[in-house]
């Protein structure tokens, strides 16, 4: 069966620095990928997505970038965070070539200070 | 595009009572709907998803959801609802011809006894 990680589950980090917040996927091949952020009281913006390596779409323009280095690995990073970084960041795959079900892995709340 | 409006934000419900969340989407395409629960602190879990065929969809834990094409509407429903059923809901649209999706605000369900 299929599985989705994220890591880290909680991050801490000071306005300014770097960020790397890594999702891999097990059980699937060539799956699409997808970053999303879900800020407090408000639902989910999808942040990039990428439909095999090397190819990554940005949705919402901003200080993030994401990277996809293997097949079933996505990696969203910042050079440097802002307050408004802070948020619940969900990673998510699904069958690649169809629009089914996207399943979600258990995310990473980030508070930015 | 697609847009999803979940109509109310907040349900209180007492337990064993019926529940109804409201979802309303616009689209000039086809679409696919799909409900998801969120527990707190937790990535999004599904609970159903319409892609074709019968209008009424059945999903886990007594959920069921009815698509309804010319309201545009993809209601979601309990008869009877446990206080572990406690958590968000979102409801969200993709087009039948592209990979992403367009979730609602989410609704905060509150099952008190």
């Amino acid at each position: 069966s299929q599985t989705i990680h994220q890591w880290p589950a909680t991050l801490v980090q000071p306005v300014g620095s770097p960020l790397s917040l890594e999702c891999t996927v097990e059980g699937t091949s060539n799956p699409n990928l997808y970053w999303y952020r879900q800020a407090a009281g408000r639902g989910l913006q999808l942040l990039f997505y990428s439909v095999g390596i090397g190819q990554i779409s940005s949705e919402v323009p901003q200080n993030l970038s994401a990277s996809r280095p293997q097949d079933r690995q996505f990696i969203l990073s910042s050079k440097k965070l802002l307050l408004s970084d802070s948020g619940f960041y969900l990673c998510a795959w699904s069958v690649i070539g169809t629009t089914d079900t996207q399943y979600f892995g258990p995310g990473t709340r980030l508070t930015v200070l | 595009a697609q847009s999803v409006t979940q109509l109310d934000s907040q349900v209180p419900v007492f337990e064993e009572a019926p529940v109804e969340l409201r979802c309303n989407y616009s689209s000039s395409v086809s679409v696919y709907l799909f409900w998801y629960v969120q527990y707190p602190n937790q990535g999004l879990q599904l609970l159903l998803k319409y892609l074709s065929g019968s209008t009424l969809v059945k999903g886990i834990n007594g959920f069921e959801a009815e698509f309804n094409k010319s309201q545009t509407s993809f209601h979601l429903r309990k008869p009877s609802v446990h206080i572990s059923d406690t958590a968000e809901y979102f409801c969200a649209v993709s087009r039948s011809n592209d990979y992403k999706l367009s979730f609602g605000a989410g609704t905060t369900v509150t099952v008190r006894a």
